[in-house]
């Protein structure tokens, strides 16, 4: 992988759903893996910052899982509400520490 | 406090002529981010600023494009003969640090290019 993936590109589901969704990554030169979530009409906003392999994070119903060996991250999101409807956004960073890859982002409808 | 602040929110202006975007980051934050989000595409970076060290401009397009950061604070982000290509949102963020921080994003600036 050259570039940073993510999928679904779009994702629906009912409230009340967990879901998740994948960032995929070069897994050498790593140094930090973003997560950020982008309201319409609204800047983006960080959720996560991952750096070690292994790396669990949790804030309310959304969680995120980072493995940097095989180069992917998972982000749950447990039971969905109409609020979590966004476009989520995952970054890596490189060893140098200065430049950040996004991904196109998944954009996740939570349908009430 | 007050976060990342772009002005101007919205800019139309034709093709050939120049634009100056500006960025307030968050006081105290020495890394600033330049990206530009071009229609159905990711963020692209441009330009990263870190304290006084020199800009990494790797990300910038063409030398249309420049930008500087007076100061250590406020930047301007400075399109010289805009294409209709340069139509975008251009987005601003900065961190306390590079890489290991969460990055504070603006609003960002809606530019269109007739």
């Amino acid at each position: 992988i050259l570039n940073v993936e993510q999928s679904p590109q779009s994702l629906h589901v009912q409230e009340g759903d967990s879901t998740n969704f994948t960032c995929s990554f070069p897994s050498s030169n790593f140094y930090a893996l973003h997560w950020y979530r982008w309201e319409t009409a609204k800047s983006p906003e960080a959720l996560f910052v991952m750096t070690l392999n292994g790396d669990e994070k949790k804030k309310g119903r959304i969680s995120a899982t980072l493995n940097t060996k095989e180069g992917y991250s998972y982000l749950y999101i447990k039971g969905s509400q109409p609020e979590d409807s966004a476009t989520y956004l995952c970054a890596r960073i490189p060893n140098s520490g200065n430049q950040f890859y996004f991904g196109t982002g998944t954009s996740l409808t939570v349908i009430p | 406090g007050a976060g990342v602040s772009q002005s101007p929110s919205n800019k139309v202006t034709e093709k050939g002529k120049d634009v100056e975007l500006r960025c307030d980051p968050i006081s105290g934050h020495t890394a600033l981010y330049w990206y530009r989000q071009s229609l159905g595409q990711g963020l692209e970076f441009l330009i990263y600023f870190q304290g006084n060290s020199a800009p990494d401009k790797s990300g910038l397009p063409s030398d249309r494009f420049s930008a500087e950061r007076t100061g250590g604070s406020v930047s301007t982000l400075t399109i010289q003969r805009t294409q209709q290509e340069d139509s975008a949102v251009y987005l601003c963020a900065s961190s306390l640090a590079a890489g290991d921080q969460p990055q504070h994003f603006g609003d960002g600036t809606r530019l269109s290019i007739l």
